[in-house]
């Protein structure tokens, strides 16, 4: 079975205070790893694909990195607008429409 | 270019009841896909449509079940409510079959069962 675990569950930060976000994954195999950012009260907000091990993507303060066997978000100077539920999904190979697999997010505050 | 709108946004049902929510895709986009989201959890696979027949389920009972129009809008349907039923329900579309997975999320309906 398919199984993504993010951690921590929630984080608080400081305005300026770097940290990274973790999704380890199981799956039978990889497609692609997405990162979406959900706002209270909203939907899901795409961030990045990463398809193959060692590949890196960056927008803005956000950094996302992939390994074989999981996933960081890494995130620098953070702002207060940065406060949000992150979630890490996964889409497995095999051809078939199955969806993603969500973790269950890591819930970050970051305080002025 | 018009995003994703979900409707309605809330809705309390009573345990045994039918419900049905209504979602209209993004511009140029022929998948949609719904997911629930309980509480504290990610979002779960329900279903996925494209050009208007089903063409991937999740692990949730015959109950639940969608249609996909001409215009690439959708439904999901929830038949005989449980209380375990309550949940935001999110819609997303794409515009490629389930290959890329780059999904455009709607605000959701947040359904309460009592």
């Amino acid at each position: 079975e398919d199984q993504v675990t993010q951690s921590p569950e929630a984080l608080r930060l400081q305005e300026g205070e770097s940290s990274s976000l973790n999704c380890s994954y199981t799956v039978s195999g990889l497609r692609g790893l997405f990162w979406y950012r959900q706002d209270p009260g909203k939907g899901p907000e795409f961030l990045f694909t990463l398809y193959s091990a060692g590949e890196e993507k960056e927008k803005e303060r956000l950094k996302a990195t992939l390994t074989k066997k999981e996933s960081f978000l890494h995130i620098t100077a953070p702002k207060p607008e940065d406060s949000a539920t992150y979630l890490c999904a996964v889409q497995v190979s095999g051809g078939g429409a199955d969806g993603l697999t969500f973790g269950k997010g890591t819930h970050l505050i970051i305080q002025p | 270019e018009t995003g994703v709108t979900q409707s309605p946004t809330h809705l309390i049902k009573t345990r045994g009841q039918q419900v049905t929510l209504r979602c209209s895709s993004q511009s140029g986009h022929n998948t949609v896909s719904w997911y629930q989201q309980a509480l504290g959890q990610g979002p779960q696979f329900i279903f996925q449509y494209y050009r208007e027949e089903e063409n991937g389920r999740g692990n949730f009972p015959p109950r639940f079940s969608g249609l996909q129009f001409p215009n690439y809008s959708s439904e999901l349907n929830v038949n005989a409510l449980e209380l375990d039923d309550s949940a935001l329900y999110l819609c997303a579309s794409s515009s490629n079959r389930g290959i890329d997975e780059k999904l455009f999320f709607g605000s959701g309906t947040q359904l309460s069962v009592l």
